[in-house]
């Protein structure tokens, strides 16, 4: 069965700082990955994606990932993070070949950022 | 985008109370979906619909049904509410391998 780990619950940086939230998947196959953003009060909103190609890809608000095979991980990194990407962050993985139904998600990352 | 409409944002209801919570898109994706979300368990599947009337079961229906009369709208029901359905839930519609999310109605079972 497939299954997404976020092993941080809370991470907390100051603004300008760098960012890199963790995600590792267990999947059978190559993977269809997803990052996406929760603001308070909010639904998700999808911050990227990747499918095949390059495994380095670029998002929205100036997000990136990076696809790792051999790691079987999916980091999401932000080089300067601001105040208002303080949210949570959802890893998810799908078949590349299925339904959106088959997606899973991660417990998610709580996101702090200090003035 | 798609725009996924869940009507309510909060709602308080009583133990035993059948409580509906409306989804509505505004495209003609056949695909849409319920979710529960909780603190530190991420999201979870309650019910999934492929299309009018059509409807699958999740990771999680107990306590939950579904009607999908229409294909704009997909409405979660609890047949007779319980404090352990104090949650968050949110609505998505699926384009592709895409979901797109409603904002979400934080139910509160008293």
């Amino acid at each position: 069965a497939q299954s997404v780990t976020q092993p941080d619950i809370h991470i907390t940086v100051s603004e300008g700082a760098s960012l890199e939230l963790r995600c590792n998947y267990s999947y059978g196959a190559t993977p269809y990955l997803f990052w996406y953003v929760q603001s308070p009060g909010q639904g998700l909103q999808l911050l990227l994606k990747y499918f095949s190609g390059d495994t380095l890809v670029q998002g929205i608000k100036g997000f990136e990932a990076e696809f790792k095979r051999s790691q079987s991980s999916f980091n999401l990194r932000k080089p300067s993070v601001h105040w208002s990407d303080a949210a949570e962050y959802f890893c998810a993985v799908g078949p590349r070949a299925g339904s959106a139904r088959q997606l899973t998600f991660g417990s998610g990352t709580q996101l702090t950022v200090l003035p | 985008d798609v725009k996924v409409t869940q009507s309510s944002r909060y709602l308080v209801k009583r133990t035993g109370e059948k409580v509906f919570l409306e989804c509505v898109q505004d495209m003609d994706h056949e695909n849409m979906f319920w979710y529960r979300q909780d603190p530190g368990l991420g999201l979870r599947l309650i019910y999934f619909s492929y299309d009018v009337k059509m409807k699958e079961k999740g990771d999680i229906p107990e306590g939950y049904s579904v009607s999908r009369e229409k294909k704009e709208r997909f409405s979660l029901i609890l047949e007779s509410a319980s404090t352990n359905q104090t949650s968050m839930y949110l609505c998505a519609v699926n384009r592709d391998m895409d979901i797109f999310f409603g904002s979400g109605t934080r139910l509160t079972v008293v």
